[in-house]
């Protein structure tokens, strides 16, 4: 079975703290997307990569940065966490990128 | 940029009832998917249905059907024979191949005994 892998399920930082939030695929997908989720909001697109060490912006990538030195890991860096980045955030796969396959997110809570 | 917009932030529905969500989009472009996805209190996105703009033919799996309106820009999910475990929340996306899944806010579907 398919799997999208995020190292946390919960989380709590404090304000000014560096955070990573990892993701790890074993589907050999070459494709790898992060969102964080509000209420009110749905799921918001913050970075996405089409391959190994290649980044895009997604709709609101501001304070955040992306790491993908591996295919089937891509991390997704909090540089100084504050407290409006408290929020869900998922982890998401594709091969073609049409169907995507979500991990089980991660619930961040900035202090 | 691509909108997706669920109006209706909360539904309800009886048991062994139908319920429709609502969605609507905008693009410009004419090749583009459309999804209905589930999340449930595991959090987990569960891909409930997905429709290809070129295909005239909504498509259909098992309870769960769409009517795609392309010139509205609509995308409705019709359930059928409501059951307890269709309790949860359904977001919208679409997506064009080149820039990743947009969703719409999302509404909270509830099944009532």
């Amino acid at each position: 079975d398919v799997k999208v892998t995020q190292s946390s399920r919960y989380l709590v930082k404090r304000t000014g703290e560096k955070v990573f939030l990892e993701c790890v695929q074993d589907m050999d997908h070459e494709n790898m997307f992060w969102y964080r989720q509000d209420p009110g909001l749905g799921l918001r697109l913050i970075y996405f990569s089409y391959d190994v060490k290649m980044k895009e912006k997604g709709d609101i990538p501001e304070g955040y940065s992306v790491s993908r030195e591996k295919k089937e890991r891509f991390s997704l860096i909090l540089e100084s966490a504050s407290t409006n980045q408290t929020s869900m955030y998922l982890c998401a796969s594709s091969r073609d990128r049409t169907l995507y396959t979500f991990g089980s997110g991660t619930r961040l809570t900035v202090v | 940029a691509q909108t997706v917009t669920q109006s209706q932030p909360e539904m309800s529905v009886q048991e062994a009832e139908t319920v429709t969500l609502s969605c609507t989009y905008d693009t410009s472009e004419n090749n583009y998917y459309l999804f209905w996805y589930k999340q449930p209190p595991s959090r987990q996105m569960i891909l409930v249905i997905r429709q290809e703009a070129y295909k005239q033919q909504n498509a259909t799996e098992n309870r769960f059907s769409v009517n795609f309106q392309k010139a509205a820009k609509s995308f409705s999910l019709k359930i059928s024979d409501s059951q307890l475990g269709d309790t949860a929340m359904y977001f919208c996306a679409f997506m064009n191949r080149f820039n990743g899944m947009r969703f719409g806010a999302g509404t909270r579907l509830t099944v009532k005994p």
